[in-house]
């Protein structure tokens, strides 16, 4: 059975920092993999997602992840955070021919102090 | 990007009444659409599957009869949470999938913040 591991519950962070969220997966097949935002009181939006092709995927607000299928890993980056960043992120994997289904990590909160 | 939307954004309501909930999808059509629950300081639970003109398919341990979702169209889920009690009180976010093109992604709500007093 497929399962996802976000090895760090809070990350507390300087403000200009870098930053590494890590995420890990089990899958016997192929994946889809996505790093979601959660802001408080708020749904979640999509940072960016990994479907086929290059492993560095880039999204939005300067996040970027690497697909590391040796590793099954899919660490999200930031190489200088802001204030803004503060948040809840979920990575989350979708199994092919599970009908869409995403099956998500346990979350890491994000706290970047001034 | 797409946009989903939720209605109502929370709802306050007395135990034993019945609480709908909408999902739409803005700008594009979704032939899935799902619906999670969040506790707090949790990740989301998948509660079930909505597929357009069909029944819904749920995850193990959700009660169909308690937790009602019809799929009318391509653009409008809706959930009804039957005979709420306070236990049912939560966050309950839906998603809508696109899947054409090979990008296959879901697009979440905002959400909806349900208190059963």
């Amino acid at each position: 059975a497929q399962s996802v591991t976000q090895l760090d519950s809070q990350v507390p962070v300087f403000e200009e920092a870098p930053v590494e969220l890590r995420c890990n997966y089990s899958s016997s097949v192929s994946v889809y993999l996505f790093w979601y935002v959660q802001y408080p009181n708020q749904g979640l939006q999509l940072l960016l997602k990994y479907l086929s092709g290059s492993t560095l995927v880039k999204g939005i607000n300067g996040f970027e992840a690497e697909f590391n299928k040796s590793q099954t890993s899919f660490h999200l980056r930031k190489p200088s955070v802001h204030i803004s960043d503060t948040a809840e992120y979920f990575c989350a994997v979708m199994e092919s021919g599970q009908g869409g289904k995403l099956i998500f990590g346990q979350g890491t909160e994000l706290s970047v102090k001034p | 990007g797409a946009v989903v939307s939720q209605h109502p954004s929370r709802v306050i309501c007395k135990s034993g009444t019945s609480v709908k909930i909408e999902c739409r999808s803005l700008d594009f059509q979704a032939t899935t659409m799902f619906w999670y629950r969040q506790f707090p300081k949790k990740s989301l639970m998948l509660m079930a599957t909505s597929n357009e003109g069909s029944k819904a398919t749920y995850e193990q341990g959700v009660e169909k009869d308690k937790f009602l979702i019809n799929h009318a169209s391509l653009t409008l889920s809706t959930l009804t949470v039957t005979s709420a009690h306070p236990e049912d009180s939560s966050f309950y976010i839906c998603s809508a999938r696109t899947s054409g093109g090979g990008k296959d992604t879901q697009y979440f709500g905002p959400g909806t913040r349900l208190t059963v007093l």
